[in-house]
């Protein structure tokens, strides 16, 4: 079954410092795309970051990075520097084909991130 | 500015009644989603549309419908049949239905129960 699994239901981290959001997903597809969105307590959904199945680099945007371990069916989020504005919800996300060639987004159920000043 | 325009940004719907929340865009992007978000839940897909005057069933359609008359436009109905709507819904688009580019989504819209 298609599957993202975010184990994190909360997380602490100290302004300034690195944290690691863990996601893993499960498909049998080899063409898929992995996705990382944020979302405040406002309700937005701010897109952060894209992964390819065949990308061979890991994706980076500013101070978000993606940690992609294929093998092991892992995209987890690395987000440099916290800030407190990085307070916020995240979800992992992946397309995968649907019926009659369509792509849907299969959603994890978010990570809560809480930066401490 | 170029955006997704949700609205209203607060919904109260009586028993029985239908409302319908409004979703535009000013992006030309050809594909247009509804996700339905609990609280604690993940995103769940009502309806898209990949161009004008087509649309498809997502996981959870029962008790909604949509319209795709416009480009720009993707309104739904939350109909008296859900008889669980109280949510927040999002609107979202792609550029292209079967592309690669991330989904945009607009601010969202609270649906409540009177």
């Amino acid at each position: 079954a298609q599957k993202i699994t975010q184990t994190q239901p909360g997380m602490f981290v100290q302004e300034k410092e690195a944290v690691t959001l863990d996601c893993t997903y499960d498909t049998s597809d080899p063409s898929y795309g992995l996705f990382w969105y944020k979302q405040p307590s406002s309700g937005e959904m701010i897109f952060l970051i894209y992964q390819g199945s065949y990308d061979q680099q890991n994706a980076t945007e500013g101070r978000y990075s993606l940690n992609f371990q294929k093998a092991r069916k892992s995209a987890n989020l690395v987000i440099s520097a916290s800030q407190l504005g990085d307070s916020a919800m995240y979800f992992c996300a992946m397309r995968v084909p649907n019926a009659g060639n369509n792509r849907k987004l299969i959603w994890g159920l978010g990570t809560s991130l809480a930066v401490n000043p | 500015d170029g955006g997704i325009t949700q609205s209203p940004k607060y919904l109260f719907r009586k028993e029985g009644q239908n409302v319908t929340l409004s979703c535009e865009q000013n992006l030309n992007h050809d594909a247009m989603y509804w996700y339905r978000q609990d609280p604690g839940q993940g995103l769940r897909l009502i309806y898209y549309s990949q161009i004008v005057n087509d649309f498809q069933k997502g996981d959870i359609a029962e008790g909604y419908s949509v319209s795709r008359e416009k480009k720009e436009s993707f309104p739904l109905t939350v109909t008296s049949a859900q008889k669980n709507p109280t949510a927040f819904y999002l609107c979202a688009t792609q550029l292209e239905p079967r592309g690669n580019q991330p989904q945009h989504f607009g601010d969202g819209t609270r649906l409540s129960i009177l």
